[in-house]
This record gives structure tokens, C-alpha cells and sequence, in this order.
């Protein structure tokens, strides 16, 4: 039962444009989501979170949106740029307010940026 | 050191042998977390500490699967009779407890059973 999926096992961006990776999940008590980058070889990078209490968060090029009616999340970058050349994995957690919590990942979705 | 550190980077072993996998958080962090990722998959949770006992362990596969957090700092993953289906990149995590804290991850043991 995969409770957190994103369904684009890759992406390709021009430099410069938009990059839009997609999340969906299917728990309803998740309520704390964060974005994850991985290059080869290394362990997963935090990327940028938002609670279910906002429906956006924005820093620098990099902005998530939370749709959660339709359990949706999406992670913009813009512009794009080469060494944003990764994996990106969607993770969920339920109980935010109860400090920490286990983390259930996406499959990843590997965006390449072409110059 | 600054980060999560987990040692050794890469692990090859023969079936049913038995491997230890080390971490050593940040430093002050008393959240611990192990996940496994299989290719083309994401991280899997298998275990969470707080502090030196295990919060949360249903995430362990089988009873093969063992963790320890003896003084509440470094862990160690223990997995008897090794099997080839444990071959993953075995991840160590660490947080600070508290709201809207952010997991560090170390850069994983990839393990391999041959």
C-alpha cells in the first residue's frame, strides 16, 4: 500500500524554465510534508516542508503548494538550473504537533535540467 | 563531525553471514531513524529511537533485524543470516525533537549480499 506516490519516475526541464514535480498521497493524517533531494551516492538533502495548516511555502526558487482536498502536493522551481539535477522524493508524516515522526517516502522522481 | 556519519560506505557479505551497520548522529540530536531504500524505490522506515530506546520499530522486516542506541548517541543495525533480498542502501537519519524539525540524513551504507 503506497500511502505516498509520485508518478513521474522522471523529469527533463530547460534551464532557466519551471520545474513541477508532482506528489499525491492517500493518508489523511498526514499532516507535515517536506521535499528531499538526492544526488548519487549521497543520503537524502532537506529540501523545504509545509504543515497542513498553509496551502504554500516559498524560499528563494523554490515554492511547494498543498492542495489537501485533493491530497496533492507539488514542488516548483523556478528558474531551473543545472545542479538542480537530482532525485527528488515527496515525504509525509502524521502528528506534527507530537514531535518526531517517522517519514513515508515517494518513489522519487528524477529531474535532469538541460542547458 | 557536522553531519550524519555511517560506517562502513559499502558492505558486501555472503548469504547468511551476519553484518553490523554503524551511525553517529549530529551531535545533540536525540531523534534517530534507520530507513532502507531498494533500487528505484524511496526509504523505507524501519526503526526510530528517542533518545536510547526504540519508539517505533514496526517498520523492521523481521525478527532478523535488530537496532541498538546503547548511551543515546550512536546506533548500530544489526541483521542476522543475511539474505540477498536485504541488499539496499541502509540510511541512518537524525533530528532534533521538537515541532517542524527536519531529519539529516547520512550519506547510507549500501549493503550487498551475494
Amino acid at each position: 500500500d503506497q500511502q505516498v506516490k509520485q508518478n513521474s519516475p522522471s523529469l527533463s526541464v530547460q534551464e532557466g524554465r519551471i520545474s513541477i514535480l508532482n506528489c499525491d498521497y492517500t493518508n489523511s493524517m498526514f499532516d507535515y510534508f517536506l521535499w528531499y533531494k538526492k544526488y548519487p551516492a549521497e543520503g537524502p538533502t532537506f529540501l523545504i516542508s509545509i504543515s497542513s495548516i498553509k496551502d504554500k511555502n516559498e524560499d528563494g526558487r523554490f515554492t511547494v503548494f498543498l492542495n489537501k482536498s485533493a491530497k496533492h502536493l507539488s514542488l516548483h522551481i523556478v528558474p531551473s538550473q543545472p545542479g538542480d539535477s537530482a532525485v527528488y522524493f515527496c515525504a509525509a508524516s502524521a502528528g506534527f504537533g507530537q514531535g518526531a515522526q517517522k517519514l513515508v517516502f515517494g518513489q522519487g522522481t528524477r529531474l535532469t535540467i538541460n542547458p | 563531525g557536522a553531519g550524519v556519519s555511517q560506517t562502513p560506505s559499502n558492505k558486501v557479505t555472503e548469504k547468511g553471514k551476519y553484518v553490523e551497520l554503524r551511525c553517529d548522529p549530529i551531535s545533540g540530536h536525540t531523534a534517530l531513524y534507520w530507513y532502507r531504500q531498494s533500487l528505484g524505490q524511496g526509504p523505507e522506515f524501519l526503526i526510530y529511537f528517542q533518545g536510547t530506546g526504540a519508539a517505533d520499530d514496526s517498520g523492521l522486516p523481521n525478527d532478523r533485524f535488530f537496532a541498538v542506541r546503547p548511551e543515546g548517541s550512536v546506533s548500530t543495525l544489526k541483521i542476522q543470516r543475511t539474505e540477498r533480498g536485504d541488499s539496499a542502501v541502509y540510511l541512518c537519519a537524525s533530528k532534533l525533537s521538537g515541532l517542524g524539525t527536519e531529519a539529516f540524513f547520512g550519506q547510507g551504507t549500501r549493503l550487498t549480499v551475494v
